[in-house]
């Protein structure tokens, strides 16, 4: 079946700590995304990549990073400046850049 | 700037009674996307809107758009216990067609 996957499914930091979260697919899409949601929120845009090698900030990138060496895989790393990385994560693909979007089943982040 | 609106932010009904949330744009949209997210799981894709004036029926599930691509609708008839979730709307607009997300509408259904 074809879909995306992110691990883990849950991740703890701890101060100063860096960590990355996974997100592969398996759909052939072009285009990948990050979303942040807060409890009760909507979903903020931190980094979106259209094509491999490529990538934009989105609305909240501060305190992240992320990469795209391969079509399939855009790894999010949440860096010790981001101060308030409790969150849930979304990664999402899509064919093409304003087309929809499919998600995987998200990754919670918590401070120890 | 353009100024969409997801409306209402709540919604609370019985059982069996109509829903309907609504995105309104003070600028002409590309298109429109409606997703779905269950409480503790992740957005999935409903439907994409993309002409003037047009509805697109899934089971209860009626989308429409309107004839200026201004605003869009989802309405659910007779809702069920398993309509329960967040109903979000996306759109594109302008030229270079980013996709921005509304806030949800937070949907409780009493059995």
């Amino acid at each position: 079946d074809g879909g995306i996957t992110q691990s883990p499914k849950y991740l703890f930091r701890k101060e100063g700590q860096n960590v990355t979260l996974s997100c592969e697919q398996n759909l052939n899409h072009d285009a990948m995304y990050w979303y942040r949601q807060d409890p009760g929120q909507g979903l903020r845009l931190i980094y979106y990549s259209q094509i491999v090698n490529d990538f934009q900030k989105g609305d909240i990138a501060e305190g992240y990073s992320v990469s795209r060496e391969k079509k399939e895989s855009f790894p999010l790393t949440v860096t010790s400046a981001q101060k308030n990385p409790t969150a849930f994560y979304l990664c999402a693909s899509s064919i093409a850049p304003n087309q929809p979007q499919h998600f995987g089943d998200g990754t919670r982040l918590s401070i120890l | 700037g353009q100024q969409v609106m997801q409306i209402p932010q709540y919604q609370h009904v019985q059982e069996g009674e109509d829903f309907t949330t609504y995105c309104n744009s003070s600028t002409t949209l590309s298109n429109i996307q409606w997703y779905k997210q269950r409480p503790g799981g992740h957005p999935v894709f409903l439907i994409q809107l993309v002409k003037s004036g047009e509805v697109k029926k899934q089971k209860r599930l009626t989308f429409q758009f309107g004839e200026a691509k201004k605003n869009s609708s989802l309405h659910i008839t007779a809702t069920q216990t398993t309509d329960v979730g967040t109903y979000f709307c996306q759109w594109s607009a302008g030229n270079n067609r980013k996709l921005i997300w509304g806030l949800g509408t937070s949907l409780a259904v009493n059995p």
